[in-house]
């Protein structure tokens, strides 16, 4: 079992819905959770972050973690063409300083 | 606008040839990642360093990959020899690292082709 699993896609979805990429990790310890958006040919960028269990809103983006169940989440509302792109989930276990990152899943907005 | 800065982005060279990466921080952050990415594997972290010292290379092949950091300024990476199975997309990231958070910026990276 990968340290942190997501699907790979693709995921499509139309323009103006709600897209919902989802992440499960394998270590309970784990205590911070990110999530990246990388554009085709392009680096990583953090587009939110998380540690509490709950929701956390940003814009027209929300995550979503569920300690209990080792699962967190990326909604995005309103999904817009631009955010076409690979979302990657990271993971940070407790006391350590590194990351652990998801395969990602790529995610295609269709208008 | 505070970047990681990567040098070369593009980098085309023959197997058996040395390769260096050059990575220069955000200013003021005190850990440097190295990671290197295909389609196959992902992202896979190569190794990390906290203020100048190295904290964990197991990510590396250690017969022909070398990270070091000279300054608080400049990372690098090298490969030699390089193979044709490194190429790949390297990229270094940096944060400041403390408590809870663990926020990682990352360069555009170094695209390597090895012939």
């Amino acid at each position: 079992q990968k340290e942190v699993e997501q699907n790979s896609g693709p995921l499509s979805v139309p323009e103006g819905a709600i897209a919902s990429l989802n992440c499960t990790y394998s270590d309970r310890g784990s205590q911070s959770f990110f999530w990246y958006r990388q554009y085709s040919g392009k680096s990583p960028e953090l587009i939110m972050f998380i540690y509490s269990n709950g929701d956390k809103e940003d814009g027209r983006f929300t995550a979503q973690l569920n300690k209990a169940s080792q699962y967190v989440s990326l909604l995005i509302r309103d999904s817009q063409p631009s955010d076409s792109a690979t979302y990657l989930c990271a993971v940070r276990r407790q006391g350590a300083q590194k990351l652990v990152f998801g395969q990602g899943t790529r995610l295609t907005i269709n208008p | 606008d505070a970047r990681v800065t990567q040098t070369p982005r593009h980098k085309v060279t023959e197997m058996g040839q040395e390769v260096t990466m050059r990575c220069q921080p955000i200013l003021g952050h005190n850990t440097v990642f190295w990671y290197r990415q295909t389609m196959m594997q992902g992202l896979e972290l190569l190794a990390y360093f906290r203020n100048r010292a190295p904290l964990d290379d197991s990510g590396m092949p250690k017969d022909r990959f070398s990270a070091e950091m000279p300054d608080a300024t400049l990372a690098t990476l090298k490969i030699q020899p390089s193979e044709p199975r490194d190429s790949a997309v390297y990229f270094c990231a940096s944060g400041l690292l403390g408590g809870r958070l663990n926020i990682q910026y990352f360069g555009a990276g170094t695209r390597l082709s090895v012939l």
